[in-house]
């Protein structure tokens, strides 16, 4: 079964506090792995994916195919992270990406000052 | 302005009413989805297009319906046959290929009374 599982609804931390947001995955084939995000009151917007290996805003991700796993970090958390925090897993489906995007739950990134 | 564009923002509808929804973007984007979005849930895909006058079911279709006449557009219908139709609903496109990297309009809350 494809799956995406983000384990915790709600992550509080202090400014400057490092952040780890949890994702797993199920899927037993070739995965691609995205984070996106939603601050309030804005669209829900693509934040990084695992091919580009980029770091945006400061966060950064590695997929763990042994792990299955892909947590998005941050060193130092800022006020201004405080948002929704989605993993989404996309499925390859043989002559191509479909383009179906499987959600988590959402994690709610809370940064206290 | 390019974009995606969900209207309404609000609806209320009776029980036993069918409602649709919005969705345009001028992205000229090949595909677009419909999902919903409820506290704790995360998204869940409704139903998605690859190309004009083709869609596909997602994980939870029943009681929803679309149509893809034109590129641009991708209306979905909330049918009286959907048990819990109050929820937020999103639209997205894509560029064909590009799985994963979804535009996102700014939804649209339903609520039956």
């Amino acid at each position: 079964a494809q799956r995406v599982t983000q384990p915790e609804k709600l992550l509080s931390v202090f400014k400057g506090a490092p952040v780890e947001l949890k994702c797993n995955y199920s899927y037993s084939g070739s995965p691609e792995l995205f984070w996106y995000v939603q601050y309030s009151r804005q669209r829900l917007q693509l934040l990084l994916r695992h091919i580009s290996r980029e770091s945006i805003k400061g966060f950064t991700a590695d997929l763990n195919k042994g792990e299955t796993s892909f947590h998005l970090k941050k060193p130092f958390a800022q006020e201004e992270d405080s948002a929704m925090y989605y993993c989404a897993l996309s499925t390859y489906h043989g002559s191509g990406n479909t383009g179906k995007l499987i959600f988590g739950q959402g994690t709610t990134l809370q940064v206290k000052p | 302005d390019g974009g995606i564009t969900q209207s309404p923002k609000y609806l209320f509808r009776k029980e036993g009413q069918n409602v649709t929804l919005s969705c345009e973007q001028n992205l000229n984007h090949d595909a677009m989805y419909w999902y919903r979005q409820d506290p704790g849930q995360g998204l869940r895909l409704i139903y998605y297009s690859q190309i004009v006058n083709d869609f596909q079911k997602g994980d939870i279709a029943e009681g929803y319906s679309v149509s893809r006449e034109k590129k641009e557009s991708f209306p979905l219908t909330v049918t009286s046959a959907q048990k819990n139709p109050t929820a937020f609903y999103l639209c997205a496109s894509s560029i064909q290929g590009a799985a994963g990297e979804l535009f996102f309009g700014e939804g649209s809350r339903l609520t039956v009374l």
